[in-house]
């Protein structure tokens, strides 16, 4: 109930493509979806997050495509480039009350962009 | 500049010593402070919420007794390793809640501290 799958477990893209990365969610009382990037031995950076009450959210080259009745969501990277190669996480929340910030984490995605 | 100041970076032990990691809210007073732990090449998994001026919650297959967590006040947490065992081998990192009405942006938005990286020996 509680996890969050996301595929693929890595990508190889060329610069200047666009990179995809899917998650899906079970527990349909989750209401933030944000999405993380992380360098070795960093810790995660918010990329870009998203509510159910929109479709999708975009801010700068990162896009978040929600659908909430099939319970996916999915990161795309525009024009990407080699300095986005890093570990992406898609995560799950509640927005409000006690337990907003109790993220559950995807499994994540190894992201390479080739130049 | 940074949100959250995680300290050490890296700490080598040996086995059966205790760790202390701090986690620090640099400009805000954090409501809620979080702890994730991270094998290599996996995902963070949550560990415990810790909230300042009371006991920490922490998640099922946790143990309390094992990882001690103290928040004394509203921008320090600390994460205690107790008798640590090569298994107990990890990258640890908080989270910060940063609390409503202190000028960000975002109210509740989080932020993630640079993580600790524990080798026990």
């Amino acid at each position: 109930q509680q996890q969050v799958k996301q595929s693929p477990q890595s990508l190889i893209v060329q610069k200047g493509g666009i990179s995809i990365i899917n998650c899906a969610y079970e527990n349909t009382a989750f209401d933030y979806f944000p999405w993380y990037q992380q360098f070795p031995g960093k810790g995660p950076a918010l990329l870009i997050a998203i509510r159910p009450d929109v479709s999708e959210k975009k801010e700068g080259r990162f896009t978040i495509s929600f659908n909430k009745s099939a319970k996916q969501f999915s990161l795309h990277i525009m024009d990407s480039q080699p300095g986005d190669s890093a570990t992406y996480f898609c995560a799950a929340s509640f927005a409000g009350g006690t337990s907003y910030g109790k993220l559950t984490f995807g499994q994540g995605t190894i992201l390479t962009v080739h130049p | 500049g940074a949100v959250v100041s995680q300290h050490p970076s890296r700490v080598i032990c040996k086995s059966g010593t205790s760790v202390k990691i701090e986690c620090r809210s640099l400009d805000f007073q954090a409501t809620t402070m979080f702890w994730y732990r991270q094998f290599p090449k996996k995902s963070l998994m949550l560990m415990a919420t810790s909230n300042e001026g009371s006991k920490a919650t922490y998640e099922q297959g946790v143990e309390k007794d094992k990882f001690l967590i103290n928040h004394a006040s509203l921008t320090l947490s600390t994460l205690t390793v107790t008798s640590a065992h090569p298994e107990d081998s990890s990258f640890y990192i908080c989270s910060v809640k940063i609390g409503p009405g202190q000028g960000t942006p975002n109210t509740g938005e989080l932020f993630f501290g640079e993580g600790s990286r524990l080798t026990v020996l």
